[in-house]
């Protein structure tokens, strides 16, 4: 346990649906990551967060996926209209600005039918 | 554009030493990261190096080349357990970081 949470763990819905994924990182780390890993490749990067501040979004990341961090504490994915392609395990990792160790969690998986 | 290179697949016999090369392309470099995953787990961080040279922890060892942009992990006495992929990761230009595509690591009784 990295002391990391990520719920829910799955999730299944049906195109078009919007989905909400929430991230508790370790409390005194400032700095969120997202990501999104498929089957057989790495995590790659979605967007990131110094406090409540999203820094860096990934060119990748499409107006239908929207990430917030309110009072720099946990953090929200959205997307919205989902489609088959955004079946992936969505990572979220906790950073606390010394070294270069992220803290994952164990993930949300969806599945999108 | 940033890119990594690592072998897809590598297979070892227990006891044995493995060594997963990681080869990157990137704008911009504060150094190189390795990461272990298990079957359906998250990611685990193994080592860091910044400068050239080896970096040792146990049973696990991580060297960088920064004029080669060249790394890689190295698995000594390996374990049943040590079955997994193993992820190099660079930290480019601004805070993000880009992941290899992985390395699964086969260990054989």
């Amino acid at each position: 346990d990295t002391g990391v949470s990520q719920d829910p763990r799955h999730k299944i819905t049906k195109r078009g649906q919007n989905v909400t994924f929430r991230c508790d990182p370790i409390s005194e780390h400032n700095r969120l990551y997202w990501y999104r890993q498929t089957l057989g490749q790495g995590p790659e990067f979605l967007t990131y967060f110094q406090n409540e501040a999203q820094l860096e979004k990934s060119r990748l990341l499409s107006d239908r996926f929207s990430a917030e961090r309110p009072k720099g504490s946990f953090s929200t994915l959205e997307i919205q209209r989902t489609e088959q392609g955004d079946s992936a395990m969505y990572l979220c990792a906790s950073y606390g600005g010394s070294g270069e160790t992220q803290y994952f969690g164990p993930g949300t998986r969806l599945l999108v039918l | 554009g940033q890119s990594l290179e690592q072998p897809s697949e590598v297979t070892a016999v227990e006891g044995a030493i493995v060594q997963i090369n990681c080869t990157y392309q990137t704008s911009g470099f504060y150094g190189l990261s390795w990461y272990q995953q298990h079957d359906g787990g998250a990611p685990t961080f193994l080592s860091y190096n910044a400068l050239d040279g080896l970096e040792e922890t146990g049973r696990f060892s991580s060297f960088l080349s920064r004029s080669d942009s060249y790394g890689y992990l190295l698995l000594q006495e390996l374990q049943m357990k040590d079955s997994a992929s193993y992820f190099c990761a660079v930290r480019a230009n601004g805070q993000n970081f880009v992941f290899g595509p992985g390395t699964r690591l086969s260990v054989l009784p």
